[in-house]
């Protein structure tokens, strides 16, 4: 059982695609984080988000808490963009966090 | 600025054979955390360190040890290695508790393969 479900698996875009990732998490969180982990494996922290919406340049994080689900959207995409990103759940009592098994984005030029 | 260190960055292992993963971090942070990463599957913590001084278990702690040798490194020992073992290996800090914002940061991780 995955407290936080990823989707799609692996997505494949053309330069100047609007891409969206979804994440659906099952327990009750204080927050919920969006990483990047690039080709080479270093994970960067893109969002911290407990509610409403964040914009980071053509990166734009979501969050429904009454219906659990986040989303991440790239505008505008770029073959810089391809990476896998993982959304994780940062629960609301404890110190384990949930991690998605992240969606690997490959963008063509 | 280096953030959070993790050496080394590539091991292979016999089975049996024992060995020590370093990190350490220059953000004054006082949270440490140990990950695997294996194909199919999240991140998983093995360990943390929410405090210098102190130690908690993860999802995924059976086979490692860990000691917080003081506020800047948090080292992960595998006492004899095993192929279940193969994995690549994260090592993190935040300031408080959190894999994102508020200055998570990861390491380049460690891949190691047990053969």
């Amino acid at each position: 059982k995955n407290e936080v479900e990823q989707s799609p698996q692996n997505l494949t875009a053309q330069e100047g695609e609007f891409i969206t990732i979804n994440c659906s998490y099952s327990v009750g969180i204080s927050a919920l984080h969006w990483l990047q982990q690039h080709p080479g494996g270093g994970i960067v922290s893109l969002f911290m988000l407990s509610s409403g919406k964040k914009k980071h340049g053509r990166l734009i994080a979501t969050i429904n808490i009454q219906e659990k689900h986040s989303s991440l959207h790239i505008t505008a995409s770029h073959p810089r963009d391809s990476a896998v990103y993982i959304c994780a759940a940062e629960p609301n009592t404890g110190n384990q966090f949930y991690f998605g098994t992240g969606t690997s984005l490959t963008v063509i030029p | 600025n280096a953030g959070v260190t993790q050496t080394p960055k590539f091991q292979v292992l016999k089975t049996g054979q024992s060995m020590t993963l370093q990190c350490a971090q220059d953000m004054n942070h006082n949270s440490m955390y140990w990950y695997r990463q294996d194909p199919g599957m999240g991140l998983r913590l093995i360990y943390y360190s929410a405090s210098e001084g102190t130690t908690d278990k993860g999802e995924v702690p059976n086979g490692y040890n860990v000691s917080r040798l003081n506020k800047r490194e948090f080292s992960l020992r595998l006492e004899s290695a095993a192929p279940s073992q193969t994995s690549v290996y994260f090592c993190a800090s935040s300031e408080y508790g959190g894999p994102g914002g508020y200055g998570y940061t990861f390491g380049s991780g460690t891949r190691l393969t047990v053969v």
